[in-house]
């Protein structure tokens, strides 16, 4: 089964501070996401990126940052959290798997975040 | 820019149908169908593509105009384990770049 994980289910910052989020998937998939889930907004893409050490800017890209340095891996960064990132964050994979493409995303449980 | 869907919510009683619209502005590769239940990820029904293929869940069915850029959602004689926020996503281009709708929560009532 693929699997996606995802550093912490629940996270509680304060303001100000650097904030590291990290995501593991173990399909050998090349593409990784970011999103972040607010309750009527759906899912809205952060950063995503295609390959190891390669990142794109998704729709709302402004106060994150992001690290792929190995393929399973992509870390979602907060430079300098505020109460505005209070929000769910999902993370998710997709890409060749086992030889074919895999169409569907994987997302991982999810990281709560609370900035105080 | 994040497809449009509709409706927002909906209540049903187990065994009715319901049908979920999606609609973008922009020219689409494929569509893709996820469902979320409360407290849990994402997981993929369905994905339509340019062209006509499907690929995806056996109970549920789903069209896709490509001329309109629309898409619906088909879930006849709901279960229980129907209820949850489903969500579409747009492929504009073949890039597995996803464009997530708002969601449309379901919940389905015995």
């Amino acid at each position: 089964d693929v699997k996606v994980t995802q550093s912490s289910r629940y996270l509680v910052k304060r303001t100000g501070e650097k904030v590291f989020l990290e995501c593991v998937q173990d399909m050998d998939h090349e593409n990784m996401f970011w999103y972040r889930q607010d309750p009527g907004l759906g899912l809205r893409l952060i950063y995503f990126s295609y390959d190891v050490k390669m990142k794109e800017k998704g729709d709302i890209p402004e106060g994150y940052s992001v690290s792929r340095e190995k393929k399973e891996r992509f870390s979602l960064i907060l430079e300098s959290a505020s109460t505005n990132q209070t929000s769910m964050y999902l993370c998710a994979s997709t890409g060749l798997a086992g030889g074919s493409r895999s169409v569907e995303q994987f997302f991982g449980p999810g990281t709560r975040l609370t900035v105080l | 820019q994040q497809p449009v869907q509709s409706p927002q919510a909906v209540i049903l009683r187990e065994g009715e149908d319901a049908v979920i619209n999606c609609s973008s502005s922009k020219a689409l590769y494929s569509v893709h169908w996820y469902r979320q239940k409360h407290g849990e990820a994402p997981v993929f029904l369905m994905i339509l593509l340019k062209g006509g293929e499907q690929k995806g869940h056996e109970k549920i069915s789903a069209s896709f105009n490509e001329k309109k850029q629309q898409s619906s959602l088909y879930l006849t004689a709901s279960q229980l384990s129907y209820s949850g926020t489903y969500f579409c996503g747009t492929e504009p281009n073949r890039d597995d770049k996803i464009i997530f709708g708002k969601g449309t929560r379901l919940h389905i009532l015995p």
